[in-house]
């Protein structure tokens, strides 16, 4: 959804390095999810912010969302191999939504070994 | 069942062919939708039941589209007359309820129509 950008579309690093991938809604976010998924696979969910400022931890993934609740970064230290996915944001824009997400594109990271 | 269980995993069709897809969600999850995952695309929203009823069906991309959950536990996606534009990953997912956080999603079901 063009409502919803991921940068970048596609991320290739060596193993080690740290890696940043950022997500911006066009509207304030009620909430906002990461998921990851491999290739013919189903999304695995990673950490869901709701709060401006808010930055929550799961190993080695960090993700923050901006005060103003329209930008959220997913940042990955000293990358492994098992990183490798597709990272997709998902957007809940509305308090009384009825919970169904609205995704971005995705960012294809590629951990070279 | 232990996660969101999805069948077929792969379903090759002929274009005019009818096609049904099948939903097993997690025990005891009120909520169940259905995205639509093109290649190199994020998911896109289909629709959302709330036990029985079909809450939102505003994202099925034609009245070829259709989807029942009747019990309130399992789901089919049916597909009427497919099209080679149906091809792509249909994705299902439930949820406890409303705002609960995490939607679990199934492996998927891949159409290709031929």
């Amino acid at each position: 959804s063009q409502e919803l950008e991921q940068s970048p579309q596609s991320l290739i690093v060596q193993e080690g390095k740290n890696l940043t991938i950022n997500c911006t809604s066009s509207k304030t976010l009620y909430g906002l999810y990461w998921y990851k998924q491999k290739y013919g696979e189903g999304l695995i969910f990673l950490m869901m912010l709701q709060k401006g400022g808010e930055e929550k931890s799961h190993e080695k993934i960090t993700a923050k969302l901006d005060e103003k609740k329209q930008q959220s970064s997913l940042h990955i230290t000293a990358s492994q191999p098992s990183h490798a996915g597709i990272y997709l944001c998902g957007a809940d824009w509305a308090r009384g939504s009825q919970g169904n997400l609205i995704f971005g594109k995705g960012t294809k990271l590629s951990v070279k070994p | 069942g232990a996660g969101v269980s999805q069948s077929p995993r792969y379903k090759v069709a002929k274009r005019g062919q009818d096609v049904a897809l099948r939903c097993d969600p997690i025990s005891g999850h009120v909520s169940l939708f259905w995205y639509q995952q093109a290649l190199g695309q994020g998911p896109e929203f289909l629709t959302y039941f709330q036990n029985e009823a079909q809450l939102d069906k505003s994202g099925l991309p034609s009245d070829r589209f259709f989807a029942e959950r009747p019990e309130g536990s399992v789901s089919t996606l049916k597909i009427q007359r497919t099209q080679q534009e149906d091809s792509a990953v249909y994705l299902c997912a439930s949820s406890l309820g409303l705002h609960t956080g995490e939607l679990f999603f199934g492996e998927g079901s891949r159409l290709t129509v031929l």
